[in-house]
C-alpha cells in the first residue's frame, strides 16, 4: 500500500507578521523546556529555553510562553523573517532524574517575501 | 567550541554491508544521545549514554544495531547488516545535564540501497 508520512501542522505567514508556534507538552512533571529550529539539511538547532518556575522568557525577537495548568507552550517570533522558514520542534524533559528531551512532531514554519 | 562532530556526513552502502556512524560529542558534556530522523517517524531517540554508560536504549530498533561509548569523546551506531529501511539521517547530540541545553551534530544521511 501507499506509505504515509508524517503530517506535520503547517504555518504560513508573510515576511514581518508575528509568527506564534504551538505544542502541547505531555508530562505534568516536565521542569524544563527548549525550543529547536531545523533548517533543511542541518541538524535542530537551539532557539530558547524556559524552566518551569517561570511562564515567560524573551530573547532576541523570539518568546516563550509556558502555561502549566493545560500543559501548553508557544513560541512566538516578532517580524519574521523568510531565513526564520524551518521545522520547529518543542522538547520538554520530564525532570532531573532524566537525561534526555522528548521532542514534539514539529511544525513547518513558510515565510513569503 | 567545534560543537558535536559527526562522520561521515554521507554514507551509501548496500543492502547487507556493515555501517559505522562517528560522533564526538562537545567536551565536557555528560550524555550523548543518538537520533534517527526519517520524514515517516519524525525524530527519533535511538539510545543515550551518560558517563559513557548506556542508560536507555529502548529506541534502538533491533539487534542489527549497536552503539558503543568506549571513552567520552567518542561514540559510534553500527548497523549490521544493513537495510534500505535503515536509510535516514542520524544526528549524535551532547548535554551537559539533564538542566541544559542539548547540542546537536551536523547529522550523517545514510543511504541503504
Amino acid at each position: 500500500g501507499e506509505s504515509v508520512g508524517l503530517h506535520l501542522p503547517t504555518l504560513s505567514v508573510q515576511e514581518g507578521d508575528n509568527s506564534i508556534i504551538n505544542c502541547a507538552y505531555s508530562n505534568s512533571a516536565s521542569d524544563y523546556f527548549i525550543w529547536y529550529k531545523q533548517e533543511s539539511g542541518k541538524g535542530p538547532q537551539f532557539i530558547i529555553d524556559i524552566r518551569s518556575n517561570m511562564d515567560k522568557r524573551q530573547g532576541q525577537r523570539v518568546t516563550v510562553l509556558l502555561n502549566k495548568t493545560v500543559k501548553h507552550l508557544s513560541l512566538q517570533i516578532a517580524a519574521t523573517q523568510p531565513g526564520d522558514s524551518a521545522v520547529y520542534f518543542c522538547a520538554e524533559n520530564w525532570g532531573t532524574s532524566y537525561g534526555k528531551l522528548t521532542f514534539g512532531q514539529g511544525t513547518i514554519l513558510t515565510v513569503h517575501p | 567550541d567545534a560543537g558535536v562532530i559527526q562522520s561521515p556526513r554521507h554514507e551509501v552502502t548496500e543492502m547487507g554491508q556493515e555501517v559505522t556512524l562517528r560522533c564526538k560529542p562537545i567536551s565536557g558534556h555528560d550524555y550523548l544521545f543518538w537520533y534517527r530522523q526519517t520524514m515517516m517517524r519524525g525524530l527519533e531517540l535511538l539510545i543515550y549514554f551518560n558517563n559513557n554508560v548506556p542508560i536507555d536504549d529502548s529506541g534502538m530498533p533491533e539487534d542489527r544495531f549497536s552503539a558503543k561509548m568506549p571513552n567520552a569523546s567518542f561514540s559510534t551506531l553500527k548497523i549490521q547488516p544493513s537495510e534500505p529501511r535503515d536509510s535516514a539521517v542520524y544526528f549524535c547530540a551532547s548535554r551537559l545535564n539533564p538542566e541544559s541545553e542539548q547540542f546537536f551534530g551536523p547529522g550523517t544521511r545514510l543511504t541503504v540501497l
